[in-house]
């Protein structure tokens, strides 16, 4: 199975709004509302940011929110902060006999 | 508090044998599915294999099965990666995770470094 495709690279100006977008296939994205996404800073583990496409695990701040769309899943990033900067990977379920797929990453970078 | 607390970094000769573990605590270990996940160098996120610790049931990514082994110890609530044969191409960093439903995963280890080089 293909990995997700993700722009390899997404930047705002602190305070603006980012959008990172993640697309698959009716097979994954578009089958099942199972989308997480991770937030990576450099050499440390990824860290749940969306799980189920629009919930958001406690302690995550509400300026992140997500959704899907057919096979594309999107993560805004709101008032963008210089932590935000960070790589971003989305991930989708795609079946029982699968362990889900994960997209290529995305380098948010804060202007 | 869910903590997953894992091995450290290892260096290796290429053929030589690892095992890396993995130690939960705060939450019943025998109730979620805990997977390993490989990052190579600058690169992205890799399923490798999943195991459920209360029965041991053991499923691996096609990409590695046959080239690892995943198990668990209940009794330490603790999981485990290993490797028969490392290879240069081993060289990564791997993270254990709990996983969620729908495949994702809400806790993830710290990541144990691997580097295999003669």
């Amino acid at each position: 199975q293909s990995a997700l495709t993700q722009p390899p690279s997404a930047s705002g100006s602190p305070g603006q709004s980012v959008t990172i977008s993640c697309t698959g296939t009716s097979s994954d994205v578009g089958g099942y509302n199972y989308v997480s996404w991770y937030q990576q800073h450099p050499g440390k583990a990824p860290k749940l940011m969306i799980y189920e496409v629009t919930k958001r695990p406690s302690g995550v701040p509400d300026r992140f929110s997500a959704s899907k769309s057919g096979n594309t899943a999107s993560l805004t990033v709101s008032g963008l902060q210089a932590e935000d900067e960070a790589d971003y990977y989305c991930s989708s379920y795609a079946g029982s006999s699968n362990f889900g797929i994960f997209g290529g990453g995305t380098k948010l970078t804060v202007l | 508090e869910v903590q997953l607390v894992q091995s450290g970094a290892e260096v290796k000769e290429p053929g030589e044998s690892l095992k890396i573990s993995c130690k939960a605590s705060g939450y019943s270990f025998t109730g979620y599915w805990i997977g390993w996940v490989r990052q190579m160098s600058g690169k992205g996120l890799e399923w490798m294999g999943i195991i459920y610790p209360a029965d041991s049931d053991t499923r691996y990514s096609p990409s590695f099965q046959g080239q690892v082994t995943i198990s668990a110890d209940k009794s330490i609530n603790t999981a485990y990666l290993q490797w028969s044969s490392l290879k240069a191409s081993d060289t990564a960093m791997y993270y254990c995770a709990r996983r969620i439903a729908g495949g994702g995963a809400d806790y993830w280890g710290q990541g144990t470094l691997i580097s295999v080089s003669s």
